[in-house]
């Protein structure tokens, strides 16, 4: 089945404590990206990545580190953990659009979440 | 920057009618616009894309369009049903900016 995965689903953590969601995907997308969702700021942009060893930031990039070492795999790395960063993270991936050469529609396919908590 | 609008926030109608929901957008040099559907805690669903040379896209009771120039796109539901209840939300280019999204209540 062509899904997004990711883990942990669900993660209680305590400020500092460095932590990895991990994402990825089965349908050999080249692009992938992480969303934040917060209530009344919608769906922010924090990291993505065009293809392999390609990243770049998105609109909230502080805080979080990515890193794109093979094709269907983007982790999202929280090193030093602050109560600001509790939200719920989306993964996201496309196989490209006609405009990157990938030949794909843009169509974007989203996991089913992460709802992390830093106390 | 691209800046994405839905508007209502909210709607709540009764079960049978049909419904349209809006989505404007403020660059006209996109290359899509998806709609998705959202469940409470949930992930997002893609519903419908449109390519920017497009002007609509149908499927079931859903049809969406696009008018670039306006910067404008619509959701119509047909003949809505309890299920269809969730928030709605447009996102526009690859890198997807996303609108705030619609509430979508239909009562029974």
């Amino acid at each position: 089945e062509a899904q997004v995965t990711q883990n942990p689903r669900y993660l209680i953590t305590v400020t500092g404590k460095k932590l990895t969601v991990t994402c990825s995907q089965n349908m050999n997308h080249e692009y992938m990206s992480w969303y934040r969702q917060d209530p009344g700021l919608g769906l922010r942009q924090i990291y993505y990545s065009m293809n392999v060893e390609v990243t770049d930031k998105g609109d909230v990039p502080e805080g979080y580190k990515v890193s794109r070492k093979e094709k269907r795999n983007f982790p999202l790395i929280l090193e030093s953990p602050s109560p600001n960063q509790t939200s719920l993270y989306f993964c996201a991936s496309s196989l490209g659009t006609l405009a990157s050469g990938s030949g794909g529609t843009g169509e974007l396919f989203f996991g089913e979440g992460s709802r992390l908590t830093v106390l | 920057k691209q800046e994405v609008t839905q508007i209502p926030a909210a709607l709540s109608v009764p079960e049978g009618e049909n419904l349209v929901l809006n989505c404007s957008f403020t660059d006209s040099a996109i290359y899509n616009l998806q709609w998705f559907r959202q469940d409470p805690g949930k992930g997002l669903t893609s519903l419908l894309l449109i390519q920017s040379s497009q002007r609509e896209q149908t499927s079931g009771r859903l049809n969406a369009s696009l008018d670039k120039s306006s910067g404008r796109s619509t959701l119509y539901i047909a003949a809505s049903q309890p299920g269809d209840s969730a928030t709605y939300l447009c996102a526009v280019n690859l890198r997807m900016t996303f609108g705030s999204g619609t509430q979508l209540t239909v009562l029974p």
